[in-house]
């Protein structure tokens, strides 16, 4: 059990350009979640994946936002056209199944200049 | 949506302190889980408690789920400690609704 991976650490990006996360949660872990968390705040639901399924997002997912998790084993988080409110923290969970506490990754922290 | 409020948002403590951190929340929840960020902005899962207590080592949480609050104390601080305390609820397996934190410093 490594925990959840989150690549890469930092990212600094101008705007207007598209930018991908990953994330490799426990292997043994079906269900993964990613956040995004701005300073001083705690962190905000994006979407969540059940195996390879997207079973919810939030209103916060625009159209610039997407996920994937092919084969149900790492997941990747792209955002288009980066904006300077993009800048911040996103994080990736994972859990087990329902009635388990989530393990976080160390986050990738976006810097859109 | 749910609306979850810590309390108090900022506590300073002197080293073998005991505290106790509560959070509010609005509706009725299946989950609902502590963490606690490190200054390095690493967060770890304390506890998973929608209802009920438990407890590991110095920290131990009740949830009140009739009355929508839950409670994590912290007894004989260390400064390994400080950091923010997060409580975050949600109705089961979608996604938590985080409150703004609790930030806690122990001082030597």
């Amino acid at each position: 059990d490594t925990g959840v991976s989150q690549n890469p650490r930092h990212k600094i990006t101008k705007r207007g350009q598209n930018v991908t996360f990953r994330c490799d949660p426990i292997s043994e872990h079906n269900r993964l979640y990613w956040y995004r968390q701005t300073l001083g705040q705690g962190p905000e639901f994006l979407t969540y994946f059940q195996n390879e399924a997207q079973l919810e997002k939030s209103r916060l997912l625009s159209d610039r936002f997407s996920a994937e998790r092919p084969k149900g084993s790492f997941s990747t988080l792209e955002i288009q056209r980066t904006e300077q409110g993009d800048s911040a923290m996103y994080l990736c969970a994972s859990s087990i199944q329902t009635g388990y506490g989530y393990t976080f990754g160390s986050g990738t922290r976006l810097t859109v200049v | 949506g749910i609306q979850v409020e810590q309390s108090p948002p900022d506590l300073i403590l002197q080293e073998g302190a005991n505290s106790t951190l509560r959070c509010n929340f609005s509706d009725s929840v299946n989950n609902l889980q502590w963490f606690h960020q490190n200054p390095w902005g690493q967060l770890i899962n304390l506890f998973y408690i929608p209802s009920g207590t438990k407890q590991n080592g110095r920290l131990s949480a009740t949830t009140v789920a009739t009355e929508r609050y839950s409670l994590l104390y912290i007894s004989s601080s260390q400064t390994t400690d400080s950091g923010v305390y997060f409580c975050a609820v949600g109705g089961g397996a979608d996604g938590l609704t985080f409150g703004k934190g609790t930030h806690l410093i122990i001082q030597p």
